[in-house]
Parts: structure tokens; sequence; C-alpha cells
């Protein structure tokens, strides 16, 4: 079966702490791998992976995706509360469905 | 910029009731999706179309159904709502392209009775 999983479930820091989100999966057909910020209501995307080791980076979010360990992380520097999100991993397998994993939520505190 | 809306934010049914949640985007995507977020469980595939009149059974179709008459408008049925249907349900939209991002709708509530 497939499934995606990520660690940990929750996460409370500091405003200007580093964390990092991981992202574990078995999925037959792997295509892509992506992550999603959800705040209070719809999913925005923020990166797709398809290569393994090739960094993925916006401002203070960066990610890489290793396609033999089957896993990603999202790195988030120097965080702000406005990062306070649950955060989506998603793998695409066949065409273009995706498997979510339970999510991470990350609370900032001041 | 894409938009994917959906007809409501908040919905209060009771059990046994027939519910139509509709979802409507403007990019001329061809996929659309409907997902169930529960605590716990993240995301889960209901039911999803690459096409108009077009259907495939996700994750966890039972006790749903699906409408794609028009190209912007997928459509999620619940014949006879039960308690277990309560969730927040998710549409989305994508491009048959090399770009397979997820645009996602705002989300609606669903509480049943």
């Amino acid at each position: 079966e497939d499934k995606v999983v990520q660690s940990p479930l929750s996460l409370v820091v500091h405003e200007g702490d580093t964390v990092t989100l991981n992202c574990s999966y078995e999925v037959t057909n792997f295509r892509s791998l992506l992550w999603y910020k959800q705040e209070k209501k719809a999913p925005t995307f923020l990166f797709m992976l398809t290569s393994s080791g090739i960094e993925k980076k916006s401002g203070r979010l960066s990610s890489i995706l290793d396609k033999k360990e089957l896993f990603s992380i999202l790195n988030i520097t120097a965080t702000q509360t406005g990062d306070s999100a649950v955060y989506l991993c998603a793998v695409e397998w066949g065409a273009q469905k995706l498997v979510f994993g339970q999510g991470t939520r990350l609370t900032i505190n001041p | 910029d894409v938009k994917v809306t959906q007809s409501s934010r908040y919905l209060v049914k009771r059990t046994g009731e027939k519910v139509f949640l509709e979802c409507v985007q403007d990019m001329d995507h061809e996929n659309m999706f409907w997902y169930r977020q529960d605590p716990g469980l993240g995301l889960r595939l209901i039911y999803f179309s690459y096409d108009v009149k077009m259907k495939e059974k996700g994750d966890i179709p039972e006790g749903y159904s699906v409408s794609r008459e028009k190209k912007e408008r997928f459509s999620l049925i619940l014949e006879s709502a039960s308690t277990n249907q309560t969730s927040m349900y998710l549409c989305a939209s994508s491009a048959s392209t090399s770009i397979r991002e997820q645009f996602f709708g705002p989300g609606t509530r669903l509480t049943v009775l």
C-alpha cells in the first residue's frame, strides 16, 4: 500500500530558529514529491521535486529529495510567526494522483 | 492567478440528506479532484476526473459520487449523508502539462448531524 509519512506531526519553536520537516514515502510509480503550506484554508504550493540531490529554494525555504532513501526534507531558516501552518507532503504517482502525508503542524512563538 | 472556488465554506446537514458540494475552476484545467481532510489522516482522495464526463475512484469513494458535465465544474455528491462524512472537503484542479501542481479551493467544512 502506498504511504507517505511525515515527522514530526507537531513542532513548536521560537522565532528565528531553523526547522527541518521530514517526509518519507513508499509509493510505486513515483513521479514527483510536492510540498504544500496550509494555513487556515486552501493548501498553497511550495515546491515540486523530481530529481535527487537538487535543492529547490524559495527565500528562507528549501527542500531536497533523496530518491534512493525515499525521503525529502523541508528546511525553514530564520523562522517567523507567519511560517506557522500545517506543512503537507504529497507524492505523485501514476497520472497526477497524489498521496498525502498526515502533515506537520508548525507553530512559531514570538 | 488560478482560482478554485467551492460553493460553501460551512455546511450543516442531517443524516440521510442528499448533499451537493460544488467546485469551479477558471483556468481551463483538465484535471479536477475531491479530497477530504481529517485530523491525523491528512488529505485522502475521494474521486478525480481527467476530462468532462470522465471520473475515476480515488482511495475512499464509498458513499460518494461525482459529476463533471462541464470542464470547469466538478461536483461531489453524498447520496445519503452519514455522521462519518463530517469532514473538511477540498477540491483541486491541475493542468495536463509538465507542471502538475494542484491548486486547491478554500474547502467546505461539512457537519452531518
